[in-house]
């Protein structure tokens, strides 16, 4: 079975400052991970995802994610965030067998404060 | 860019009802998915559906519950008699399947449906 495990439920962040919202994993078998933003009252969009290719995965609006496969990690970062990133984001895993289910996070809501 | 519509955007309805939630996925995608979101909470897995049948579903899709094709387009989700509980939101997905190479592992999401059970 597959799950991901957001720390951090909220996290601040001034504005112009490094993002760094943690998302660690568990797996059987090689994962597929995600990130997904969701805007308040809106849908889910994906942000990047890592398939087994570059461990190193950048996605739209700046953030960029690593596979960490020792930590079993997929932590999200921007180098500088805008006031148009408080969102809730959501780590998610999947793989590559079955008819490939999401598995969510819990979600962590991201505050930026000007 | 292709997308995946979901009607309503909201519904109200009152317990004991049925409710019909449509997605129509991209057209071209052969694999599509049902998803909930209780306010505040996470976003749940509740079915999968593949060459016109289920393929998984998860606890929370139990007997109330149902998913149609009924024609080349449309997926829907059908709650037979709603419950508080079932107040939700609702997300329809789907994905393009291995033909797509490594963009099939990619689930589009629809806006969601707002299901409010009163």
């Amino acid at each position: 079975a597959q799950s991901v495990t957001q720390l951090g439920s909220h996290v601040s962040v001034s504005e112009g400052a490094l993002v760094l919202l943690r998302c660690n994993y568990s797996s059987s078998v090689p994962p597929y991970l995600f990130w997904y933003v969701q805007y308040p009252n809106q849908g889910l969009q994906l942000l990047l995802k890592y398939t087994s290719a570059a461990t190193l995965v950048k996605g739209i609006n700046g953030f960029e994610a690593e596979f960490k496969k020792s930590e079993t990690s997929f932590h999200l970062t921007k180098p500088s965030a805008h006031m148009s990133d408080a969102a809730e984001y959501f780590c998610a895993v999947s793989w590559s067998g079955g008819y490939q289910k999401v598995t969510f996070g819990t979600g962590t809501k991201l505050q930026v404060i000007p | 860019e292709p997308e995946v519509t979901q009607t309503p955007s909201h519904q109200v309805t009152q317990m004991g009802q049925e409710v019909i939630l449509r997605c129509v996925p991209i057209s071209n995608h052969l694999y599509f998915y049902w998803y909930r979101q209780i306010l505040g909470q996470k976003v749940e897995f509740l079915v999968s559906f593949y060459n016109n049948e289920i393929s998984e579903k998860s606890e929370i899709f139990d007997d109330q519950f149902s998913v149609e094709r009924p024609d080349g387009s449309n997926f829907t989700l059908k709650i037979r008699s709603t419950k508080l509980e079932d107040s939700a939101m609702y997300f329809c997905a789907s994905r393009m399947g291995l033909a797509g190479g490594v963009s099939s592992y990619e689930q589009y999401f629809g806006p969601g449906t707002r299901l409010t059970v009163t």
